[in-house]
């Protein structure tokens, strides 16, 4: 198994402003994801964090609006940019282990309101 | 039609009881299958996944029914601790992003 330690839990934060999250695995992983769970929906990728390179991100998802970092196999941020209330969700890291068929372990989460 | 279908629920069930929940998904290609479960404020977590031949897992049974594009949950004997949110997940190989989630059962045991 793997545990998934993501930071801030929560946050509140004003429009137009930034907020980087973290998100640290206790071992090392090849495929890191970012998802995003607005209330009452399905898990949404965002995108995957690929060490090395630039992340490859999903429909409707831009670089200049979640840039990730992805530094080594244990580390990713995300970063969700100049924020709008719609931004208000929750942000999960997340981590496959044991191949393209492995298990997908999650962080807690993190909950984010704009006002 | 959408990728993956839950009913939302939620499911209001006396303790003791057995209540299963259904999902349907869109992509016959679909290669694997699983149940997450999520608690309230809390992050999803795998209960199990579904084989092909079905599997049993304790109070918890899953099946998969390919020709109809479904599978299933069967939850025995429920206990409070069993209230959460469920939620289906399909690999779905030939699509991207390949798994995609349904938006979850809501189940209430009640006491």
């Amino acid at each position: 198994s793997a545990v998934i330690s993501q930071k801030p839990s929560r946050d509140i934060c004003q429009r137009g402003t930034s907020l980087t999250i973290q998100c640290q695995v206790d071992s090392q992983v090849t495929m890191m994801f970012w998802y995003r769970q607005q209330p009452g929906q399905s898990l949404t990728l965002i995108a995957t964090a690929n060490q090395g390179s630039e992340a490859t991100y999903e429909s409707g998802f831009v670089i200049d609006k979640f840039p990730i970092s992805r530094p080594n196999l244990t580390f990713s941020t995300l970063t969700v940019s100049n924020m709008s209330p719609e931004d208000s969700s929750i942000y999960l890291c997340s981590a496959r282990l044991g191949g393209a068929a492995g298990e997908l372990f999650f962080g807690e989460g993190s909950r984010l309101t704009v006002l | 039609r959408k990728e993956v279908e839950q009913d939302p629920g939620p499911f209001n069930v006396p303790e003791g009881a057995t209540v299963a929940f259904n999902c349907t998904y869109s992509n016959s290609a679909s290669q694997s299958f699983f149940w997450y479960r999520q608690d309230c404020r809390k992050e999803p977590k795998l209960l199990m996944s579904v084989y092909s031949s079905g599997n049993e897992d304790g109070r918890f049974t899953a099946q998969l029914n390919r020709a109809s594009q479904y599978i299933s949950l069967l939850i025995r004997d429920s206990k409070l601790s069993d209230s959460a949110t469920y939620l289906c997940v399909v690999n779905m190989k030939r699509t991207h992003p390949p798994l995609v989630f349904g938006k979850g059962t809501r189940l209430s045991v009640i006491a």
